[in-house]
């Protein structure tokens, strides 16, 4: 079946270094990928978002990168603040046109 | 506006109340979802309304009844839930897959059932 998983469950970076979360995925057949942002208390904010006929894209700060050979994504978030800190989640628009396939988060620290 | 409002942003019910609650979006979204997350997990669907028509209903106890009075609104009616109900519970829309699908979430509605 479909899965969208997380390697990480929990990240610590240094204020002002680049984060890096990951995301492999099982369904060689998704063709759009999500990530969200979610602050304590908050619902999922929508961060970035990537098709399968790229291999990067980039936001404000941010980056995602798409390996389809090996079903993995990943979220870069440069010169990280204290903002940043958050549960993120990679999610996959399966096979139905409406429904999200959640990955299982990964929660970043930022140290001060 | 690309807001999603949920009201109430609280609400603690005994397991003999009934209560709703309530989704609003301004974006001409035409697919409009609930959601159930528990701590520490992600979202899970509950229902997809498309079209004001339940079309997912990811095999939800029928203590939850949504409902879907206008393209604009969602509603959840709760009725006699148990304990292990209560969890933030989102209400989400979206385009569809096919034109700028990410879902728009609202801040979402913590319910604790006593």
């Amino acid at each position: 079946g479909e899965s969208v998983g997380l390697h990480l469950p929990t990240l610590s970076v240094q204020e002002g270094d680049n984060s890096i979360i990951n995301c492999a995925y099982s369904n060689s057949a998704s063709d759009y990928f999500i990530w969200y942002k979610q602050e304590s208390g908050k619902g999922p904010q929508f961060i970035i978002d990537i098709r399968s006929n790229m291999d990067k894209r980039q936001g404000q700060r941010v980056t995602v990168l798409l390996n389809k050979t090996v079903k993995h994504l990943s979220l870069q978030i440069a010169a990280t603040q204290p903002g940043d800190s958050a549960v993120y989640f990679c999610a996959e628009i399966g096979d139905s046109n409406y429904q999200l396939i959640w990955g299982a988060g990964t929660k970043l620290i930022i140290k001060p | 506006d690309t807001e999603v409002t949920q009201t109430p942003k609280h609400l603690v019910m005994g397991m003999t109340n009934k209560k709703s609650l309530k989704c609003e979006q301004h974006m001409g979204h035409r697919a409009m979802y609930w959601y159930k997350q528990k701590a520490k997990k992600p979202p899970e669907l509950m229902f997809v309304y498309s079209y004001e028509k339940l079309s997912i209903n990811e095999s939800v106890p029928s203590r939850f009844s949504p409902e879907c009075p206008n393209s604009s609104l969602l509603n959840l009616h709760l009725h006699a839930l148990q304990p292990e109900d209560s969890a933030l519970y989102l209400c989400a829309s979206s385009q569809g897959r096919d034109s700028g699908t990410e879902a728009f979430f609202g801040q979402g509605t913590r319910l604790t059932v006593v």
